[in-house]
């Protein structure tokens, strides 16, 4: 079974700065999906940024890019000139090929201080 | 276009009672699924539907039912709620099943039982 473990409960980082948020999978499969949700305070979960394990090349969505290595089963997100409205719950996500298995991991709590 | 819809946003319920979360989305989506997310976790799935008159089990199906008598409306019922059924449940949506196809959620539903 597919696991996402995410290391850090809380982060905080100063307005305008960047951070980095880590998460790492365990799987046996090859081709799969990596997912970074925000659920901000209203509870919504909005799509960040997502990536295809076939690709090589980083995901980039203006200021959030990823770091993936496929290799060290590593997913990280990197949040450039942060913002206030980026304070929420960050949440990586798997998902394999087909689309019947997206496995969750329990969340990092951001908060961007002005 | 609503997206996607849950009604109600809270509920308390007493142990054993019943009642039936409701789901329902107007972007014409083949798949819907319903999760649940407790403090210290992510989403876990409960159930998930590929299309009308299709319906399968998730990570967490134990206590609760669905069906999927339209594209649109995708219910899950709780028949005898218990304690350990308190959580936050998420419905979402994606055109069809597969990971390269993005998820929309529901705004939640907070569900208590005393």
């Amino acid at each position: 079974a597919q696991t996402v473990t995410q290391s850090q409960p809380e982060m905080s980082v100063q307005e305008a700065e960047t951070v980095t948020l880590s998460c790492t999978y365990d799987t046996s499969e090859n081709n799969y999906y990596l997912f970074w949700y925000k659920q901000p305070p209203s509870r919504q979960m909005i799509l960040v940024i997502r990536q295809e394990a076939y690709k090589q090349q980083n995901a980039t969505e203006n200021r959030f890019s990823v770091n993936f290595q496929k290799a060290a089963k590593s997913f990280s997100l990197k949040i450039s000139d942060s913002q206030l409205g980026d304070t929420a719950m960050y949440f990586c996500a798997f998902c394999d090929n087909y689309g019947q298995n997206f496995v969750f991991g329990p969340g990092t709590r951001l908060s961007v201080l002005p | 276009n609503a997206g996607v819809t849950q009604t109600p946003k809270f509920q308390v319920l007493k142990t054993g009672q019943s009642m039936t979360l409701q789901c329902a989305q107007d972007m014409n989506h083949e798949y819907m699924s319903w999760y649940r997310q407790d403090p210290g976790m992510g989403l876990r799935l409960i159930h998930y539907s590929v299309g009308a008159g299709i319906t399968d089990q998730g990570e967490v199906p134990n206590g609760y039912n669905v069906s999927r008598s339209t594209t649109e409306d995708f219910p899950l019922r709780l028949l005898s709620a218990a304690p350990s059924q308190t959580s936050v449940y998420f419905c979402a949506s994606s055109y069809e099943q597969g990971a390269d196809n993005e998820q929309f959620f529901g705004p939640g539903t907070r569900l208590t039982v005393l």
